[in-house]
């Protein structure tokens, strides 16, 4: 089975540019996540889909910041414009049910902003 | 509200055992436990739906204390391959999100 694919792994833009990233979940998992994950903390969810509807997005910049889940398959994350203290590690993650089920993570993207 | 997890680190020998402790101020329906290698993503160890649950693989077991809104993961005979940070992420009764602590450093040495 073919896990959690993100791309790209490793990104450095300077602040106010703009920047995407990629997930394509395992298949046939319903619940998707991206977290944000900063040096030495744990990962903090930024959007859950549930198929392609929103169930939280309470901690998204929505000023900066938005995600879609196209026919509730893959998803893209982006960022417009980026500032300093988005530098983190993000995270893709899926689950077959929602909440109450292991959580699969990709290999993430590390984002440099400088 | 981020559960809290104690302690913040912890060095082992090869062999010893450690207990990494979860808190939570409210009421929680479940909770998993990931491990994250330095530079990797988190994997998952297990997860508790059930107050006073216990759980084990190996020689990783965890408990669920509901009325206390705590779990602890319990690292028996501990290996070099457990080093990493343990990460505990709750779920509170009514929520469908998951909330990750801090994380507990665990370094284990020859």
């Amino acid at each position: 089975e073919a896990g959690v694919a993100q791309s790209p792994r490793y990104k450095i833009i300077e602040k106010r540019q703009s920047v995407a990233f990629w997930c394509n979940p395992i298949s046939g998992h319903a619940t998707l996540y991206w977290y944000q994950q900063i040096l030495g903390q744990g990962p903090k969810l930024l959007i859950q889909f549930q198929n392609n509807g929103v169930v939280d997005d309470s901690q998204l910049p929505k000023d900066r910041f938005s995600a879609e889940r196209l026919k509730g398959v893959d998803s893209t994350l982006k960022i417009q414009p980026a500032k300093l203290e988005d530098s983190a590690v993000y995270l893709c993650a899926s689950s077959s049910r929602q909440g109450r089920d292991e959580q699969y993570f990709g290999p993430g993207t590390r984002l440099t902003v400088t | 509200q981020q559960p809290v997890q104690s302690p913040q680190a912890v060095i082992l020998r090869e062999g010893e055992d450690a207990v990494i402790n979860c808190s939570s101020s409210k009421a929680l329906y479940s909770v998993h436990w990931y491990r994250q290698k330095h530079g990797e993503a988190p994997v998952f160890l297990m997860i508790l739906l059930k107050g006073g649950e216990q759980k084990g693989h190996d020689k990783i077991s965890a408990s669920f204390n509901e009325k206390k809104q705590q779990s602890s993961l319990y690292l028996t005979a501990s290996q070099l391959s457990y080093s990493g940070t343990y990460f505990c992420g709750t779920e509170t009764t009514g929520g469908f999100k998951t909330i990750f602590g801090a994380g507990t450093r665990l370094f284990v040495k020859a």
